[in-house]
């Protein structure tokens, strides 16, 4: 799996939309962008995927650059519960495997 | 749907005892995973069944951890014997198997090896 690359850590205020931004220069064409995410203490929560278009669910979007070498999870209206580390994973298309890098440690302030 | 449930939620047990933890994946869901949380290594994986055949155990650090998978319901991961650099937390998660499936992980063991 391609190897990704995120700030180990980010600040954000509550109610303004947190940007954290991913890495993955060597992703293959097969290969889809994961975002988990893991609060204190509690098992990782998936949190949105892609391949190379945008994708939008209830929780975050995922802006993917056209030459997919790069991403952005959105959070648009950040909470003090959004305060987690988050996970961004590539991973092959097909395959089970989850790798987990160290992530993001992302902290909604008050 | 209760969710994954993993048992003990915390273990306290000294170097040279058997350790078994617990895990019972999600209702249908056809693929379980056992991993390992540390400061040092982070999120790992251990192994992984498909429809209770062990899959990848490429990720089981050595002969002392084993893990089965008896039936859809239940797995155990059992570490004999025991030492004291297995102690993390140890997360088991679960997904429907199918092509980019979700994983939904369980609340976690937090197993400290004296």
């Amino acid at each position: 799996d391609a190897k990704t690359t995120q700030p180990p850590s980010m600040d954000c205020a509550e109610g303004r939309a947190a940007n954290l931004p991913c890495n993955h220069s060597t992703i293959s064409g097969n290969e889809y962008v994961y975002w988990y995410r893991q609060i204190h203490s509690q098992g990782p929560q998936y949190i949105i995927h892609g391949l190379k278009n945008n994708e939008t669910n209830e929780m975050a979007s995922l802006i993917i650059t056209e030459d997919r070498k790069s991403s952005t999870l959105i959070l648009p209206h950040a909470t003090l519960r959004d305060t987690a580390v988050y996970y961004c994973i590539v991973r092959v298309g097909g395959a089970q495997k989850l790798v987990f890098g160290q992530g993001t440690r992302l902290t909604i302030n008050p | 749907d209760a969710g994954v449930i993993q048992s003990p939620r915390h273990e306290v047990t000294e170097m040279g005892q058997e350790v078994t933890l617990r895990c019972k994946p999600i209702s249908g869901h056809n693929s379980l995973f056992w991993y390992r949380q540390t400061m040092m290594r982070g999120l790992e994986l251990l192994i992984y069944f498909n429809n209770n055949v062990p899959i990848d155990d490429s990720g089981m650090p050595e002969d002392r951890f084993s893990a089965k998978m008896p039936n859809a319901s239940f797995s155990t991961l059992k570490i004999q014997p025991s030492e004291p650099r297995d102690s993390a937390v140890y997360f088991c998660a679960s997904s429907r198997g199918t092509i980019q499936e979700t994983q939904y992980f369980g609340p976690g063991t937090r197993l400290l090896v004296l």
